[in-house]
């Protein structure tokens, strides 16, 4: 079954402490992607990739970084997370880099920092 | 730059009940457009989608018609489900830009 996955899918930590978001496809997907959702802001951009080792930073970048070793992983890494960085992340992939083709999300990680 | 605009507020209506939500949209170029629905717990998924003008998408019971004159995609059900309920968002993917544009969404209730 074409997927994307996602883990932890909730996560409760504190301020400062380090913590990884994974992503998996299994669609050998070129694309990928990190969103965070917010009441009243809809989706933003937080980095995508369109392939093994190139990365690039999206709307809302700022106290995230992602890697991109093999095509079929994309975690999420947040160094020292923040309270704004409270949440709910999605991850998405699709094929060749075209944003006019069909983007296949996660099923979401909630994250709250205290 | 490329933007998606979806009209404010959420939806509440009863089972059976018509609905529309609008969208519309701002691009340079020629882009497609989507419609992602969101179900509560889950992430989104494709639910129609139009690649260029004049084109229909529909899936589902829903449809939306790609207006170029208009620059609007409005998503419409004639009659709706209590299963419909969930938060629907219009896109924009154009190429070259690397990324859909996301509208904020719209939650969508309908009442048995």
């Amino acid at each position: 079954e074409a997927q994307v996955t996602q883990n932890p899918r909730y996560l409760i930590t504190v301020t400062g402490k380090k913590l990884t978001v994974t992503c998996s496809q299994n669609m050998n997907h070129e694309y990928m992607s990190w969103y965070r959702q917010d009441p009243g802001l809809g989706l933003r951009q937080i980095y995508y990739s369109m392939n093994v080792e190139v990365t690039d930073k999206g709307d809302v970048p700022e106290g995230y970084k992602v890697s991109r070793k093999e095509k079929r992983n994309f975690p999420l890494i947040l160094e020292s997370p923040s309270p704004n960085q409270t949440s709910l992340y999605f991850c998405a992939s699709s094929s060749w880099g075209d944003p006019r083709n069909i983007q296949y999300f996660g099923a979401g990680t909630r994250l709250s920092v205290l | 730059g490329d933007s998606v605009t979806q009209m404010e507020g959420p939806v509440t209506l009863s089972e059976e009940a018509f609905l529309t939500i609008n969208c519309t949209y701002t691009a340079t170029g020629y882009p497609s457009l989507f419609w992602y629905v969101q179900y509560p717990g889950e992430g989104l998924q494709l639910l129609l989608k139009a690649t260029k003008a004049d084109d229909k998408g529909s899936n589902k019971g829903f449809e939306a018609t790609y207006r170029k004159e208009t620059t609007s995609f409005h998503l419409e059900k004639g009659s709706v489900q209590v299963s419909d309920s969930a938060v629907y968002f219009c896109a924009l993917g154009l190429l070259g830009n690397n990324r859909l544009a996301f509208g904020k969404g719209n939650q969508v209730v309908v009442i048995p």
